[in-house]
Protein backbone atom coordinates (compact mmCIF):
# COMPACT_ATOMS: atom_id res chain seq x y z
CA UNK A 1 0.00 0.00 0.00
CA UNK A 2 3.40 1.98 -0.10
CA UNK A 3 2.20 4.96 -2.51
CA UNK A 4 5.67 6.90 -2.41
CA UNK A 5 9.25 5.72 -3.64
CA UNK A 6 12.31 6.75 -2.37
CA UNK A 7 16.07 6.30 -2.81
CA UNK A 8 17.58 3.44 -0.61
CA UNK A 9 20.44 5.29 0.93
CA UNK A 10 21.95 8.78 0.84
CA UNK A 11 25.16 10.15 2.08
CA UNK A 12 25.70 13.96 2.85
CA UNK A 13 28.94 15.63 4.51
CA UNK A 14 28.23 16.92 8.04
CA UNK A 15 27.26 20.52 7.82
CA UNK A 16 26.53 20.62 4.09
CA UNK A 17 22.84 20.45 2.81
CA UNK A 18 20.74 17.29 1.78
CA UNK A 19 18.19 16.93 -0.62
CA UNK A 20 16.07 13.87 0.23
CA UNK A 21 14.06 12.87 -2.54
CA UNK A 22 10.25 11.28 -2.53
CA UNK A 23 8.15 10.40 -5.72
CA UNK A 24 4.10 10.01 -4.85
CA UNK A 25 2.85 10.26 -8.43
CA UNK A 26 -0.78 8.79 -7.18
CA UNK A 27 -0.69 11.15 -5.04
CA UNK A 28 -4.78 12.47 -4.63
CA UNK A 29 -5.87 16.33 -4.45
CA UNK A 30 -6.20 16.00 -0.51
CA UNK A 31 -3.50 13.52 0.44
CA UNK A 32 -0.58 15.67 2.91
CA UNK A 33 2.74 14.50 2.52
CA UNK A 34 4.45 14.09 5.53
CA UNK A 35 8.25 13.44 6.56
CA UNK A 36 9.72 11.17 9.52
CA UNK A 37 12.35 10.13 10.79
CA UNK A 38 13.60 6.97 12.47
CA UNK A 39 17.04 5.87 14.76
CA UNK A 40 17.39 2.27 15.61
CA UNK A 41 15.01 0.92 18.25
CA UNK A 42 12.86 3.79 18.52
CA UNK A 43 9.80 5.42 17.26
CA UNK A 44 9.35 7.40 14.02
CA UNK A 45 10.24 11.32 15.17
CA UNK A 46 7.78 13.90 13.00
CA UNK A 47 9.84 16.45 10.63
CA UNK A 48 7.25 17.92 8.79
CA UNK A 49 4.18 17.65 6.69
CA UNK A 50 2.59 19.88 4.09
CA UNK A 51 -0.50 19.89 1.47
CA UNK A 52 0.82 21.70 -1.98
CA UNK A 53 2.71 25.12 -0.64
CA UNK A 54 6.64 24.41 0.74
CA UNK A 55 7.23 24.39 4.15
CA UNK A 56 9.55 25.56 6.64
CA UNK A 57 10.09 24.72 10.75
CA UNK A 58 13.43 24.60 12.71
CA UNK A 59 14.09 21.07 11.52
CA UNK A 60 14.00 21.31 8.00
CA UNK A 61 12.32 22.35 4.85
CA UNK A 62 9.76 20.86 2.64
CA UNK A 63 9.60 21.79 -1.17
CA UNK A 64 6.47 20.29 -2.88
CA UNK A 65 6.31 19.96 -7.35
CA UNK A 66 3.80 22.02 -8.39
CA UNK A 67 2.41 19.24 -10.05
CA UNK A 68 2.52 17.57 -6.07
CA UNK A 69 3.96 14.60 -7.84
CA UNK A 70 6.82 14.29 -6.13
CA UNK A 71 8.78 16.08 -2.78
CA UNK A 72 12.10 16.58 -1.49
CA UNK A 73 13.22 17.13 2.01
CA UNK A 74 16.17 19.84 2.72
CA UNK A 75 18.02 19.63 5.61
CA UNK A 76 19.89 23.03 5.92
CA UNK A 77 23.16 21.95 7.41
CA UNK A 78 23.18 18.20 8.08
CA UNK A 79 25.03 17.09 11.56
CA UNK A 80 26.02 13.63 12.51
CA UNK A 81 22.38 13.48 14.79
CA UNK A 82 19.98 13.81 11.26
CA UNK A 83 21.22 10.38 10.65
CA UNK A 84 18.73 8.36 10.60
CA UNK A 85 16.10 6.40 8.18
CA UNK A 86 13.90 9.34 6.69
CA UNK A 87 10.55 8.19 5.77
CA UNK A 88 8.15 9.78 3.36
CA UNK A 89 4.62 9.24 3.59
CA UNK A 90 0.95 10.17 2.38
CA UNK A 91 -2.42 10.43 4.48
CA UNK A 92 -5.22 8.82 2.75
CA UNK A 93 -8.61 10.29 3.52
CA UNK A 94 -8.83 8.10 6.67
CA UNK A 95 -5.61 9.48 8.34
CA UNK A 96 -3.74 6.29 8.16
CA UNK A 97 -0.09 6.23 6.73
CA UNK A 98 1.52 3.52 5.19
CA UNK A 99 5.10 3.33 5.28
CA UNK A 100 7.65 2.81 2.63
CA UNK A 101 11.25 1.63 2.64
CA UNK A 102 12.89 5.03 3.34
CA UNK A 103 15.91 6.56 2.72
CA UNK A 104 19.07 5.68 5.20
CA UNK A 105 20.60 9.18 5.49
CA UNK A 106 24.71 8.63 6.25
CA UNK A 107 26.65 11.85 7.51
CA UNK A 108 29.52 12.26 7.29
CA UNK A 109 32.44 14.16 9.66
CA UNK B 1 3.89 18.98 23.39
CA UNK B 2 2.51 16.19 21.66
CA UNK B 3 4.31 13.18 23.57
CA UNK B 4 3.12 9.52 23.54
CA UNK B 5 4.48 6.91 25.67
CA UNK B 6 4.31 3.56 25.42
CA UNK B 7 4.43 0.96 28.23
CA UNK B 8 6.44 -1.40 28.07
CA UNK B 9 9.32 -0.88 26.58
CA UNK B 10 9.87 -4.17 26.42
CA UNK B 11 8.68 -7.53 27.34
CA UNK B 12 10.25 -11.52 27.04
CA UNK B 13 7.14 -13.79 27.47
CA UNK B 14 6.45 -17.02 27.12
CA UNK B 15 5.00 -19.03 24.02
CA UNK B 16 1.05 -19.40 24.59
CA UNK B 17 0.76 -16.28 26.74
CA UNK B 18 -0.90 -12.86 25.83
CA UNK B 19 0.69 -9.48 26.72
CA UNK B 20 -0.87 -6.15 26.80
CA UNK B 21 0.87 -2.73 25.64
CA UNK B 22 -0.37 0.61 26.66
CA UNK B 23 -0.45 3.49 24.27
CA UNK B 24 -1.38 6.84 26.13
CA UNK B 25 -1.08 10.15 24.58
CA UNK B 26 -0.05 12.27 27.58
CA UNK B 27 -0.55 16.23 26.80
CA UNK B 28 -3.17 15.76 24.47
CA UNK B 29 -6.67 14.17 24.02
CA UNK B 30 -6.50 11.68 20.84
CA UNK B 31 -9.59 10.12 19.42
CA UNK B 32 -7.93 7.89 16.99
CA UNK B 33 -4.95 5.78 17.55
CA UNK B 34 -2.74 3.60 15.26
CA UNK B 35 -1.04 0.42 15.32
CA UNK B 36 1.94 -0.52 13.70
CA UNK B 37 4.46 -3.24 13.99
CA UNK B 38 8.42 -3.32 12.68
CA UNK B 39 10.32 -6.43 11.77
CA UNK B 40 13.76 -6.23 12.09
CA UNK B 41 15.52 -4.66 9.03
CA UNK B 42 12.18 -3.51 7.59
CA UNK B 43 9.32 -0.40 7.01
CA UNK B 44 6.63 0.14 9.75
CA UNK B 45 3.30 -2.06 8.97
CA UNK B 46 -0.08 -0.38 9.62
CA UNK B 47 -2.18 -3.05 11.82
CA UNK B 48 -4.63 -1.01 12.84
CA UNK B 49 -7.01 2.23 13.94
CA UNK B 50 -8.34 2.65 16.92
CA UNK B 51 -10.77 4.87 17.62
CA UNK B 52 -11.90 5.89 20.95
CA UNK B 53 -15.63 4.46 21.82
CA UNK B 54 -15.84 1.85 18.78
CA UNK B 55 -14.27 -0.99 17.33
CA UNK B 56 -10.87 -1.24 15.78
CA UNK B 57 -10.48 -1.45 11.96
CA UNK B 58 -7.81 -3.71 10.90
CA UNK B 59 -5.35 -3.84 7.91
CA UNK B 60 -5.89 -6.57 5.70
CA UNK B 61 -4.38 -9.92 6.69
CA UNK B 62 -4.21 -8.57 10.32
CA UNK B 63 -5.77 -10.82 12.88
CA UNK B 64 -8.33 -8.92 14.50
CA UNK B 65 -8.79 -12.22 17.42
CA UNK B 66 -4.99 -12.24 17.95
CA UNK B 67 -4.42 -8.33 18.62
CA UNK B 68 -6.93 -7.08 20.58
CA UNK B 69 -7.34 -3.74 20.70
CA UNK B 70 -9.56 -1.42 22.97
CA UNK B 71 -9.33 2.55 23.02
CA UNK B 72 -11.57 3.17 26.24
CA UNK B 73 -10.09 6.66 27.09
CA UNK B 74 -8.88 9.74 24.28
CA UNK B 75 -5.79 8.92 26.00
CA UNK B 76 -5.61 4.97 26.16
CA UNK B 77 -5.18 2.39 23.45
CA UNK B 78 -4.25 -0.91 23.95
CA UNK B 79 -3.02 -3.96 21.84
CA UNK B 80 -3.36 -7.17 23.27
CA UNK B 81 -0.96 -9.81 21.84
CA UNK B 82 -3.18 -13.07 22.46
CA UNK B 83 -1.59 -16.77 22.60
CA UNK B 84 1.73 -15.06 21.36
CA UNK B 85 4.26 -16.80 19.62
CA UNK B 86 7.74 -16.30 18.58
CA UNK B 87 6.81 -15.18 14.82
CA UNK B 88 4.92 -12.39 16.44
CA UNK B 89 8.23 -10.70 18.24
CA UNK B 90 8.62 -7.92 16.69
CA UNK B 91 8.84 -4.13 17.63
CA UNK B 92 5.18 -2.50 18.17
CA UNK B 93 4.44 0.97 17.70
CA UNK B 94 1.36 3.40 18.03
CA UNK B 95 0.98 6.75 16.90
CA UNK B 96 -1.81 9.32 18.01
CA UNK B 97 -3.75 12.33 16.50
CA UNK B 98 -5.19 15.41 18.50
CA UNK B 99 -9.23 15.91 19.05
CA UNK B 100 -10.81 16.90 16.53
CA UNK B 101 -9.05 15.79 13.26
CA UNK B 102 -7.45 18.78 12.22
CA UNK B 103 -4.19 19.44 9.73
CA UNK B 104 -2.35 17.97 12.14
CA UNK B 105 0.45 15.02 12.06
CA UNK B 106 0.43 11.78 14.13
CA UNK B 107 2.82 11.81 17.00
CA UNK B 108 4.40 8.40 17.25
CA UNK B 109 5.55 6.51 20.91
CA UNK B 110 8.76 5.19 21.54
CA UNK B 111 7.81 1.36 20.77
CA UNK B 112 7.34 -1.51 22.62
CA UNK B 113 10.14 -4.82 21.36
CA UNK B 114 7.95 -7.51 22.27
CA UNK B 115 10.12 -11.43 22.01
CA UNK B 116 8.34 -14.64 22.60
CA UNK B 117 10.20 -17.54 23.58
Amino acid sequence: DAKTTQPNSMESNEEEPVHLPCNHSTISGTDYIHWYRQLPSQGPEYVIHGLTSNVNNRMASLAIAEDRKSSTLILHRATLRDAAVYYCILEDNFNKFYFGSGTKLNVKP
Amino acid sequence: GAVVSQHPSWVICKSGTSVKIECRSLDFQATTMFWYRQFPKQSLMLMATSNEGSKATYEQGVEKDKFLINHASLTLSTLTVTSAHPEDSSFYICSARKTPPSTDTQYFGPGTRLTVL
